[in-house]
């Protein structure tokens, strides 16, 4: 079946570090990946997507390449700022449902 | 637009006792999905529904647990004589017709079970 493995957090770095949230799915067909990112207290918000290979999603400073080779999708910010302290999911979806990874906890220290 | 609505946003519920965790989706939306979150794992899929219809239930417990999205109304999810490992946080999301790959996620009921 569908599935995420992304990388076990949590992840701590100081302002202005790089940002590299490892994530690899597996799937039958063509899934849509995305990432998702979430604030204490809060739900889920789509951060990025990618809908079919080589593609790139990008926002606030993050971005993701579709990496069909290697079943990949990782997630990579130049210098991360305090405000991206939250919790960071990765998902596909191929139908109806969409499946998650387990998250990753990111804590960006000043 | 107001987005997703989930109410209430905290229930507290004794072991035996029912919880009904209800959404509302995005104006517009006819298709919600129901999420649990357990504590420090990510998010598991339940159930998808479009209005008075299930389309995929494959990740609802067997018993217990039931939602259901009327013509009219919020959708419900209810979980019947609660136990403490139903604690947890339940999210909504709901999507525009035909787009089910792109999801808006309410809030979150967070359900602790005494």
């Amino acid at each position: 079946g569908n599935s995420v493995t992304q990388m076990e957090g949590p992840v701590t770095l100081s302002e202005e570090a790089f940002l590299t949230i490892n994530c690899t799915y597996t799937a039958t067909g063509y899934p849509s990946l995305f990432w998702y990112v979430q604030y204490p207290g809060e739900g889920l918000q789509l951060l990025l997507k990618a809908t079919k290979a080589d593609d790139k999603g990008s926002n606030k400073g993050f971005e993701a390449t579709y990496r069909k080779e290697t079943t990949s999708f990782h997630l990579e910010k130049g210098s991360v700022q305090v405000s991206d302290s939250a919790v960071y999911f990765c998902a596909l979806t191929t139908n109806n449902d969409m499946r998650f990874g387990a998250g990753t906890r990111l804590t960006v220290k000043p | 637009n107001a987005g997703v609505m989930q109410n209430p946003r905290h229930l507290v519920r004794r072991r035996g006792q029912e919880a009904r965790l209800r959404c509302s989706p995005m104006k517009g939306h006819s298709h919600v999905y129901w999420y649990r979150q357990l504590p420090e794992e990510g998010l598991k899929f339940m159930v998808y529904l479009q209005k008075e219809n299930i389309i995929d239930e494959s990740g609802m417990p067997k018993e217990r647990f039931s939602a259901e999205f009327p013509k009219e109304g919020p959708s419900i999810l209810r979980i019947q004589q609660v136990v403490r490992g139903d604690s947890a946080a339940y999210f909504c999301a709901s999507s525009p017709r035909g787009s089910p790959d792109t999801q808006y996620f309410g809030p979150g009921t967070r359900l602790t079970v005494l």
